[in-house]
């Protein structure tokens, strides 16, 4: 079984839509988890943490964890063109990926 | 958010060579270091785990002998790809984890892409 499972994608979206990825993980004991995106030939990069069940806002994005449940998810509202890249979960301390889900916004 | 960084961004060597990337955080002192590669449209595919002053932590099916990690310092890590292929010629990319009392997150460079020509 994989540490971490992300919805398969590619996901499609029109402008000014919420964009909603989901994420599980098996490993009941983990406590952080991250959200990266990562744009077609550059790096990841860390847009959203959570520590705590429930939600966490950050502008237009909001992490939800349920640790119950063991996913995690991210929304994107007003989505953009530019929020068009593969987003990455990830848990704290276990180094490892899921495989991402590829957002498409259609302006 | 912190900042890590990569030398070199991009390399072409020939079959046969090492090449050597370095991984800085340059402004905290990383706890941990990892490194990844990863295959065009593929998910990053963690190689190693390396502590400050200790050997690496390889992933199953990575060679040890081929991909050298050395952890000098809390804000460097190294690289090198001996003997290169093509076969090797992948995107690498190096990523720092730091503690801040409860809190952990993890960094990444900009990445390395790596042609082995």
């Amino acid at each position: 079984q994989k540490e971490v499972e992300q919805n398969s994608g590619p996901l499609s979206v029109p402008e000014g839509a919420i964009a909603s990825l989901n994420c599980t993980y098996s490993d009941r004991g983990s406590q952080s988890f991250f959200w990266y995106r990562q744009y077609s030939g550059k790096s990841p990069e860390l847009i959203m943490s959570i520590y705590s069940n429930g939600d966490k806002e950050d502008g237009r994005f909001t992490a939800q964890l349920n640790k119950a449940s063991q996913y995690v998810s991210l929304l994107i509202r007003d989505s953009q063109p530019s929020d068009s890249a593969t987003y990455l979960c990830a848990v704290a301390g276990k180094s490892t990926f899921g495989d991402g889900t590829t957002l498409t916004v259609k302006p | 958010g912190a900042v890590v960084s990569q030398h070199p961004s991009r390399v072409i060597c020939k079959s046969g060579t090492s090449v050597k990337i370095e991984c800085r955080s340059l402004d905290f002192q990383a706890t941990t270091m990892f490194w990844y590669r990863q295959f065009p449209k593929q998910s990053l595919m963690l190689m190693a785990t390396s502590n400050e002053g200790s050997k690496a932590t390889y992933e199953q099916g990575v060679e040890k002998d081929k991909f050298l990690i050395n952890h000098a310092s809390l804000t460097l890590s190294t690289l090198t790809v001996t003997s290169a292929h093509p076969e090797d010629s992948s995107f690498y990319i190096c990523s720092a984890g730091v503690t801040s009392g409860v809190d952990y997150e993890q960094y990444f460079g900009p990445g390395t892409r790596l042609t082995v020509t």
